[in-house]
């Protein structure tokens, strides 16, 4: 089976800074790769997704991430936080029989 | 559109103790899952159902049972209730490659 790495447990930055959460995933021949939110207290929300074609890839709230298969990567990115964006963030893969496999994950704060 | 709903919300037992927790979607989905998540382990897979009819184990089934009961409902239930079953559990459905999760019950097994 397929599974992911997230490589920061806990990321603190500044609103308005820029901020990169990184993953890895053990390679395969194809793949399918997420990254999902958590507000407190919620459940998880879709971010973006990667299916196929272009690499760079955007999603909800002004994310992005880029899949590099040469790296095993699926780094997410926002140019610009706000405080609203503090939450937890999970990097999935999706395995053979569309089971996802997810990372540890991710906590984003974000300081005034 | 509610989604996918769960209930309950929070839960305390008693060690032994067995309760059933309840997952319902209306987006006419054929696969729902139920997972647990525990600080700094992700979210793992304890049971999924690919359709109507079909149940499967996950990652980490033991202490645990499922009922499909329709398409719009799964259940999660523990027979007898343990403290390493604390845990906060999320169903979620998909029709495709996009899961929807539930807002997730909180159980705290004593």
């Amino acid at each position: 089976a397929q599974s992911v790495t997230q490589l920061d447990s806990q990321v603190p930055v500044f609103e308005e800074a820029p901020v990169e959460l990184r993953c890895n995933y053990s390679s395969s021949v194809s793949v399918y790769l997420f990254w999902y939110v958590q507000y407190p207290n919620q459940g998880l929300q879709l971010l973006l997704k990667y299916l196929s074609g272009s690499t760079l890839v955007k999603g909800i709230n002004g994310f992005e991430a880029e899949f590099n298969k040469s790296q095993t990567s699926f780094h997410l990115r926002k140019p610009s936080v706000h405080i609203s964006d503090t939450a937890e963030y999970f990097c999935a893969v999706y395995n053979n029989d569309y089971k996802l496999s997810f990372g540890a994950g991710t906590t984003v704060t974000v300081r005034a | 559109n509610a989604g996918v709903t769960q209930t309950p919300k929070f839960q305390v037992l008693k060690t032994g103790q067995s309760m059933t927790l309840q997952c319902a979607q209306d987006m006419n989905h054929n696969s729902m899952y139920w997972y647990r998540q525990d600080p700094g382990m992700g979210l793992r897979l304890i049971y999924y159902s690919a359709s109507e009819g079909t149940t499967d184990k996950g990652e980490v089934p033991n202490g645990y049972n499922v009922s499909r009961l329709n398409k719009r409902e799964f259940s999660l239930r523990l027979e007898s209730a343990a403290p390493s079953q604390t845990s906060v559990y999320f169903c979620a459905s998909s029709a495709a490659d996009t899961q929807y999760f539930g807002p997730g019950t909180r159980l705290t097994v004593l």
